[in-house]
């Protein structure tokens, strides 16, 4: 399996401040077909995910561009410009090159 | 718009078989590309895939549970079901199923369904 790790697993930060959050995997998640699938998933508290960033750096429909991804290979960033109060929650980053598997996800909370 | 709605047991016995339920609407199976997989969360912990199965009934498996589970579809009744063998209190969690379209995975989730597995 490939081994998603991510940093920090806790992250405070001030309203209005940015936030990233690191993703690593295991093995290279660059597919044959070319493109890179890596993906970002926020779960607030009492809900299911819900898929904010495909293939690196490829916003969904609907997700604010505070939120942005990058990275390629191994190492990859989700970046939120500046917290808001709706962005508490767990983050999880996702490769699908692999079969697929997710990070440990990392709790984002107001400090 | 995509809506899916899992169903099933809230309670399974150990070694017992669980089945669960995908009833989803909003596109159909039947369309090219288009896939449902199942992913489930124990308490407090993160996500795990399951299985995965497509339009042309391709079906993929997490490799370390593969000898457990089955995914098949009914694309007339808009149903995609998942079965597990051998419960164990270990597998207690939410299950959810997701959306997916050719390589865009898990765009679209459920509300997810909690089973408890316990004598």
């Amino acid at each position: 399996d490939v081994v998603m790790t991510q940093s920090p697993l806790s992250l405070p930060v001030t309203l209005g401040q940015p936030a990233s959050i690191s993703c690593r995997s295991s093995q290279s998640l660059l597919f044959s077909d070319g493109s890179t699938y890596l993906s970002w998933f926020q779960q607030r508290p009492g809900q299911s995910p819900r898929r904010l960033i495909y293939k690196v750096s490829n916003r969904d429909s609907g997700v604010p561009d505070r939120f942005s991804g990058s990275g390629s290979g191994t190492d990859f960033t989700l970046k939120i410009s500046r917290v808001e109060a709706e962005d508490v929650g767990v983050y999880y980053c996702m490769q699908s090159t692999h079969f697929i598997t997710f990070g440990q996800g990392t709790r984002l909370e107001i400090k | 718009q995509i809506t899916l709605r899992e169903s099933g047991p809230t309670l399974v016995k150990p070694t017992q078989t669980l089945t669960l339920t995908c009833t989803f609407s909003g596109f159909s199976l039947s369309a090219r590309g288009v896939g449902v997989g199942w992913v489930r969360q124990p308490p407090g912990k993160s996500l795990e895939c399951l299985a995965l199965i497509y339009w042309d009934d391709d079906r993929r498996y997490s490799p370390s549970l593969e000898n457990r589970l089955s995914i098949t579809k009914d694309t007339s009744k808009n149903q995609v079901v998942l079965t597990m063998t051998n419960m164990d209190p270990v597998d207690t969690a939410t299950y959810f199923c997701a959306h997916s379209y050719y390589s865009s995975l898990l765009d679209v989730w459920g509300q997810g369904t909690t089973v408890t597995v316990s004598s």
